[in-house]
């Protein structure tokens, strides 16, 4: 499967509790992003990765969500003390060294907070 | 004002007829232009991008570029029941990553 991959494809977690997300973007990308979509919006951006270095993060991004991508390759996006507010599809996508092409997004991961 | 703009519908046309979807966009530094479909409880997917003004044509999708408008269209043609679903527009500022507007639902009428 040479797609961009994402796991789990759902997760239900309880208020206060940490979640964690992982991407594997396709091999040859070497920028991956991570939105988040809300029903009957489009995504929003929340951070980036240039290899393994996080080049911008929104304002969206609060100081309990975080996002690692070691040695360049996978990334994981996590969200500690999570709200009700955080319920999302959180997508992952990566593209080539210029956003000129477009991304490819995995198939997100649904976030249910309760 | 919203860096990009689009009619949340929901456009309603009827099979095979000509859909006309429309995007503004209010940073004129934009350089990069995208369509994605994304089907209800999926992921959006790339089917058109555009760099220059004019028309870019692929197969059934023209993407038509505006610049001094700061306006983006999707023209599709001979819609089928296939295409209803939500239409992404996706602009590149050449600041950080691309930016979407919210995406305008289109159903296609049997």
């Amino acid at each position: 499967d040479t797609g961009v991959s994402q796991d789990p494809r759902h997760k239900i977690t309880k208020r206060g509790q940490n979640v964690t997300f992982r991407c594997d973007p396709i091999s040859e990308h070497n920028r991956l992003y991570w939105y988040r979509q809300t029903l009957g919006q489009g995504p929003e951006f929340l951070t980036y990765f240039q290899n393994e270095a996080q080049l911008e993060k929104s304002r969206l991004l609060s100081d309990r969500f975080s996002a690692e991508r070691p040695k360049g390759s996978f990334s994981t996006l996590e969200i500690q003390r999570t709200e009700q507010g955080d319920s999302a599809m959180y997508l992952c996508a990566s593209s080539f060294p210029t956003d000129s092409y477009g991304y490819t997004f995995g198939s997100g991961t649904r976030l249910t907070v309760v | 004002q919203k860096e990009v703009e689009q009619n949340s519908g929901p456009l309603s046309v009827p099979e095979g007829a000509i859909a006309s979807l429309n995007c503004t966009y209010s940073d004129r530094g934009s350089q990069s232009f995208f369509w994605y479909r994304q089907y209800s409880g999926k992921s959006p997917e790339l089917i058109m991008s555009i760099y220059s003004n004019g028309d870019k044509e692929d197969g059934r999708f023209t993407a038509q570029l505006n610049k001094a408008s700061q306006y983006v269209s999707l023209l599709i043609r001979d819609s089928q029941p296939s295409d209803s679903a939500t239409y992404l527009c996706a602009v590149d500022t050449g600041r950080r990553a691309l930016t979407f507007g919210s995406g305008t639902r289109l159903q296609v009428q049997p």
